[in-house]
């Protein structure tokens, strides 16, 4: 069964500070990644997609996908407490329709 | 209305009650999508229907019953419910299938008592 793993956390960073935030994945088929972030109280939404290995970067947000290894990282540079949220990763599969998640790193950003 | 909205925000029922969720997405999508969120447990999904068609049903139970009359409306009728049920149940939309972005309405906090 697919699985997506991820450290619960919490994960405290200081304002300013890299936060690191890691998920790990069973099905060697997968292709792709999302990752949403999700305050207290909101809805999950999508912060990157990553289909490929190596980096990708968005403003303060950079994805990193490792298939042999099958991690998938998310680091937020320059930390800020508007940050502070569960981060989830997720991943398409299974079939056309479903999107499995893990459950989700909660951040702390303190400022 | 913009993206996708669900009523009730907030929903108390007994284990006897009949009741439904309703979520409408103003997005031109084709694919529907209920989340049960519960503490501590990974998003679950339940339904997916693609063009008022159901191509997904987790081994959900029966007490939970979906309705998408259209590809803009999906509805969540729920009877006999058990207090493990309580959870904040969200429905997402998206174009295509799972490999695009799925867009989330605020969610339906449920309890059952």
């Amino acid at each position: 069964q697919k699985e997506v793993e991820q450290n619960s956390g919490p994960l405290s960073v200081p304002e300013g500070a890299i936060a690191s935030l890691n998920c790990t994945y069973s099905d060697r088929g997968s292709q792709s990644f999302f990752w949403y972030r999700q305050y207290s109280g909101k809805s999950p939404e999508l912060i990157m997609f990553i289909y490929s290995n190596g980096d990708k970067e968005d403003g303060r947000f950079t994805a990193q996908l490792n298939k042999a290894s099958q991690y998938v990282s998310l680091l937020i540079r320059d930390s800020q407490p508007s940050d502070s949220a569960t981060y989830l990763c997720a991943s398409p599969g299974g079939s056309n329709y479903k999107l499995t998640f893990g459950k989700g790193t909660l951040l702390t950003v303190n400022p | 209305e913009t993206g996708v909205t669900q009523t009730p925000r907030h929903l108390v029922m007994g284990m006897t009650n009949k009741k439904s969720l309703k979520c409408e997405q103003h997005l031109g999508h084709n694919a529907m999508y209920w989340y049960k969120q519960s503490a501590k447990k990974p998003l679950e999904l339940m339904f997916v229907y693609n063009f008022k068609e159901q191509t997904e049903n987790n081994s959900v139970p029966s007490r939970f019953s979906p309705e998408c009359p259209n590809s803009s409306h999906l509805f969540l009728h729920l009877h006999t419910l058990q207090p493990e049920d309580s959870a904040l149940y969200l429905c997402a939309s998206s174009q295509g299938d799972s490999y695009n972005e799925q867009f989330f309405g605020p969610g339906t906090r449920l309890t059952v008592l």
